[in-house]
C-alpha cells in the first residue's frame, strides 16, 4: 500500500465550478501536511499547508481529518489557470524535513 | 534569476555511462534533497543532506551517489546508468533553522533518458 494515495484523475470541470480532491495517508505518526501544485513539466510548488483546524487561502480550502487519515482540497470558482496536478504531501516530522508525495491528481478546467 | 538551478536540464545517455547532475542554490538554505519523478508515481526521495557533513539515503538510493561540495551545491551521480533510471530528477532545498513547516523549494528539473 502506498504511504500517500490520491485519485490520479483526470478531473475535467467547467470554469467556475467547485472541485474537491481527497488524499489518504497510512502512517498515523504523520505530523505535517501540504498540498503542492505542479504544472506540466514544471517543478512542484507549495500551494498551502494543511492545519488540523482547516485553513483557507482565497478560493482554496484545505481540511485534515486525523481520525480517518485523510486530507482534502476544495477549489471554489475554478479558473483556467487552476489546471495543474495537485500533489498531496505528508511528513512525519514537524519540521517537514522528509516529505512523502502522493502521485498527484490531475485537474483540467475547461472554458 | 532562479534560486535553485539544475544542470543539465536535459540529458540523453547510454547504458553504463557515468552521469552527474548538479544543483546549486542561492537561497542560503542548509538542507538539500534529490528526488526522481516517474509517470504515475509521486516524487521519490533519493538522498538528502542537512548540512555539508550530513548525507542520508532516501527511499531509493541504490545506483546513486551524492556529493555536497558546499552549502550551496549538491550533486547526484549515476555511477553506471541503466534504462530504468530514465526519469525527471528534481533538486530541492529547505531552511532547517526556522522551525516548523519548512517549505521545500524545487529546481526546474533534469530530464534524463538512458538508452
Amino acid at each position: 500500500r502506498k504511504e500517500v494515495e490520491q485519485d490520479p484523475g483526470p478531473f475535467n470541470v467547467p470554469e467556475g465550478a467547485t472541485v474537491a480532491f481527497n488524499c489518504t495517508y497510512s502512517n498515523s505518526a504523520s505530523q505535517s501536511f501540504f498540498w503542492y501544485r505542479q504544472d506540466c513539466r514544471k517543478e512542484p510548488k507549495l500551494l498551502m499547508s494543511v492545519y488540523s483546524s482547516g485553513n483557507e487561502d482565497g478560493r482554496f480550502t484545505a481540511q485534515l481529518n486525523r481520525a480517518s487519515q485523510y486530507i482534502s482540497l476544495l477549489i471554489r470558482d475554478s479558473k483556467l489557470s487552476d489546471s495543474a496536478t495537485y500533489l498531496c504531501v505528508v511528513s512525519k516530522s514537524q519540521g517537514a524535513q522528509k516529505l512523502v508525495f502522493g502521485q498527484g491528481t490531475r485537474l483540467t478546467i475547461n472554458p | 534569476d532562479a534560486d535553485v538551478t539544475q544542470t543539465p536540464r536535459n540529458r540523453i545517455t547510454k547504458t553504463g555511462k557515468r552521469i552527474m547532475l548538479e544543483c546549486s542554490q542561492t537561497k542560503g538554505h542548509d538542507r538539500m534533497y534529490w528526488y526522481r519523478q516517474d509517470p504515475g508515481l509521486g516524487l521519490q526521495l533519493i538522498y538528502y543532506s542537512f548540512d555539508v557533513k550530513d548525507i542520508n539515503k532516501g527511499e531509493i538510493s541504490d545506483g546513486y551517489s551524492v556529493s555536497r561540495q558546499a552549502q550551496a551545491k549538491f550533486s547526484l551521480s549515476l555511477e553506471s546508468a541503466i534504462p530504468n533510471q530514465t526519469a525527471l530528477y528534481f533538486c530541492a532545498t529547505s531552511d532547517g533553522t526556522s522551525g516548523t513547516y519548512n517549505e521545500q523549494f524545487f529546481g526546474p528539473g533534469t530530464r534524463l533518458t538512458v538508452l
